[in-house]
């Protein structure tokens, strides 16, 4: 079975460029969720969709973050105009409801290294 | 917000050893979750627990949700040079609006061989 598909892998970039990440969830899975990895800040949750509608977008770090959910099997997060402080690994994630009544086990994507000179 | 405290930052062990970490809260939880990370990979999930209490083992992994709610540890027995990554902990707040968990911190383990 495929998991959480990201693309790029890796994406090295200008300040001011538009950049654009994008993820397939498993299928079926209800929940999907967006998170930045810094050495600093760990592991951050950006912003989460439920059934392709945004749940809880207060970890986006500012306007410049965006990210939309057009069908059950695609989403994307934008940034622009993309800074250095951007360079991260963003991951994204999904899950199911499992036997146990729970949607909290979530199943991570490879992630996108963002490099932003 | 709620934070988790994980302990420790790293370790460097021999082939062979046990290894324990934790991961402590000043809130309750409703879920304890256990990944790994590789180098250049995605967590994975090794380990979910539900329970105050439960006590769930994946191979040479066991994990413990702690009876307070507060607290959950991961030992690993036998540590084999691929064990080698980073170990969260991850917990779920009581009224997590579906799925919302926090991260701690992380435990670098590398294994001598």
């Amino acid at each position: 079975d495929a998991g959480v598909i990201q693309s790029p892998r890796h994406e090295v970039t200008e300040m001011g460029q538009e950049v654009t990440l994008r993820c397939k969830p498993i299928s079926g899975h209800d929940y999907l969720f967006w998170y930045r990895q810094t050495m600093m800040r760990g592991l951050e949750l950006l912003i989460y969709f439920n059934n392709n509608v945004p749940i809880d977008d207060s970890g986006m770090p500012e306007d410049r973050f965006s990210a939309k959910m057009p069908n059950a099997s695609f989403s994307t997060l934008k940034i622009q105009p993309s800074e250095p402080r951007d360079s991260a690994v963003y991951f994204c994630a999904s899950s199911f409801l499992t036997f146990r009544g729970s949607y909290n086990e979530q199943f991570f994507g490879p992630g996108t290294r963002l490099t932003v000179l | 917000g709620q934070q988790l405290n994980q302990s420790p930052q790293s370790m460097f062990i021999q082939e062979g050893e046990d290894v324990s970490m934790n991961c402590t809260s000043s809130s309750i939880f409703n879920t304890w979750l256990w990944y790994k990370q590789d180098p250049g990979e995605g967590p994975v999930l090794l380990i979910a627990l539900y329970k105050a209490g439960e006590l769930t083992s994946n191979g040479r992994l066991t994990a413990q949700f702690g009876i307070t709610r507060k607290d959950s540890f991961l030992n690993i027995s036998a540590s084999i040079p691929s064990d080698v990554g980073i170990y969260f902990c991850a917990g779920a707040p009581p009224y997590n609006q579906g799925g919302k968990l926090i991260f701690g911190q992380g435990t670098e383990l590398s294994v001598k061989p």
